[in-house]
């Protein structure tokens, strides 16, 4: 079974500064996918950021990119000029069986922004 | 974006009654739904696969004759909470994914509160 791992509970960061979130995950599958999602307050999930197994280059999206080792199953989330809206959880999560599968989720990181 | 939808958003039961939960894609025909719990301070779950018109794959540990679950449409699937407990209560949030290759991406629903008296 896939696992994810997420090792920081809970992280600050000052306003404006750029913060990694760390994500691991096992897996013996070759096709498969990786997401960062965002759960504020409101518990609503937003996709923060996606990347496929099989495209080496880094997924980016405005101030969020990813570095995303595959032969390491890293796969860290970088929030560059963090903003106050920044402040959520984190949930690492993975898709196998193609894409067909439901999500394996991490723990969750809690991102605390310091104004 | 892709907008689904899930009614209601927070119920309260008497323990042994049953509640139904629904969850809907607006704008998009979800072929894939799935349902995930979530316990206060605690991640996501799958509890499981719903496919349009074809029975549920439920993980490992999950009752299914306790959560049932219909996809009768492909904008529509339903969980049924039978003879509710107690320890049933939860967070249940529902996400769904399109038909079309490159939609392996899940959209989910706001989530509905369960709290079993």
């Amino acid at each position: 079974a896939q696992t994810v791992t997420q090792s920081q509970p809970e992280m600050s960061v000052q306003e404006a500064e750029t913060v990694t979130l760390s994500c691991t995950y096992d897996t013996s599958e070759s096709d498969y996918y990786l997401f960062w999602y965002k759960q504020p307050p409101s518990r609503q999930m937003i996709l923060v950021i996606r990347q496929e197994a099989y495209k080496q280059q880094n997924a980016t999206e405005n101030r969020f990119s990813v570095n995303f080792q595959k032969a390491a199953k890293s796969f860290s989330l970088k929030i560059s000029d963090s903003q106050l809206g920044d402040a959520a959880m984190y949930f690492c999560a993975y898709m196998g069986g193609g894409g067909a599968d439901g999500l394996t989720f991490g723990k969750g990181t809690h991102l605390i922004i310091q104004p | 974006g892709a907008v689904v939808s899930q009614h209601p958003s927070r119920v309260i039961c008497k323990s042994g009654t049953s509640v139904k939960i629904e969850c809907r894609s607006l704008d998009f025909q979800a072929t894939t739904m799935f349902w995930y719990r979530q316990f206060p301070k605690q991640s996501l779950m799958l509890m499981a696969t719903s496919n349009e018109g074809s029975k549920a794959t439920y993980e490992q540990g999950v009752e299914k004759d306790k959560f049932l679950i219909n996809h009768a449409s492909l904008t529509l699937s339903t969980l049924t909470v039978t003879s509710a407990h107690p320890e049933d209560s939860s967070f249940y949030i529902c996400s769904a994914r399109g038909r079309d290759r490159g939609s392996e991406t899940q959209y989910f629903g706001p989530g509905t509160r369960l709290l079993v008296l």
